[in-house]
């Protein structure tokens, strides 16, 4: 398997743009998280779905943010209108929920820059 | 906020001594997992360690559970300088993260 997947690595737009993150999960997961890293506030846990439906949103910063998953093979982050403090690493992980387990497995991570 | 919690902040050995770092959990768990992050990169998870476990290992890895004082530590035995990295704890409760222990094994 070729691991978790996001697409871009690297994005730079200027403030006021519209950024799209792409995720595709490893396959046979059936949960899939999103988190955002910088130095100041650390790894932050955005948004999590299990079986392509949202559980617990209550780490998106505000309504510029938002997040899709309409199949179990592809997720999406959006932010709109961008801003430079959204400028960070963002992070797609997938799981296997079994047991009570969630173990997650971590994409590359798409590196943000607003300018 | 998050509930697992990293300390130390960050630990600098030398390459073939052990290193110990531990998180500390607020509420009742089912399991607890430890991952490591080289710089720039998406976490890897290192090992998972269930409520009714007190010790596991994997490796050069040790990891100890007190489920009554809602702790756990983590040691790396005989580290190698392939071990400078961030590593986290998270709780199935709640997979969020603490700031995490930055570990600088010196050659």
């Amino acid at each position: 398997d070729a691991g978790v997947i996001q697409s871009p690595r690297h994005e730079v737009t200027e403030m006021g743009q519209e950024v799209t993150l792409r995720c595709k999960p490893i396959s046979g997961h059936n949960s899939l998280f999103w988190y955002r890293q910088t130095m100041m506030r650390g790894l932050e846990l955005l948004i999590y779905f299990n079986n392509n439906v949202p559980i617990d949103d209550s780490g998106m910063p505000e309504d510029r943010f938002s997040a899709k998953m309409p199949n179990a093979s592809f997720s999406t982050l959006k932010i709109q209108p961008s801003e430079p403090r959204d400028s960070a690493v963002y992070f797609c992980a997938s799981s296997l929920m079994a047991s009570g387990s969630y173990e997650q497995y971590f994409g590359p991570g798409t590196r943000l820059t607003v300018t | 906020s998050q509930q697992g919690e990293e300390d130390p902040q960050a630990l600098s050995i030398q390459e073939g001594e052990n290193a110990t770092m531990n998180c500390s959990y607020k509420t009742s768990i089912n399991n607890l997992q430890w991952y490591r992050q080289n710089s720039g990169r998406g976490l890897v998870h290192l090992i998972l360690i269930r409520s009714n476990e007190r010790e596991k290992h994997s490796g050069r890895l040790r990891v100890t559970l007190d489920t009554s004082k809602k702790s756990s530590s983590l040691l790396i035995t005989a580290s190698r300088a392939a071990d400078t990295a961030s590593y986290f704890c998270a709780t199935d409760d709640d997979m969020r993260f603490g700031a995490g222990t930055r570990l600088t094994v010196k050659p």
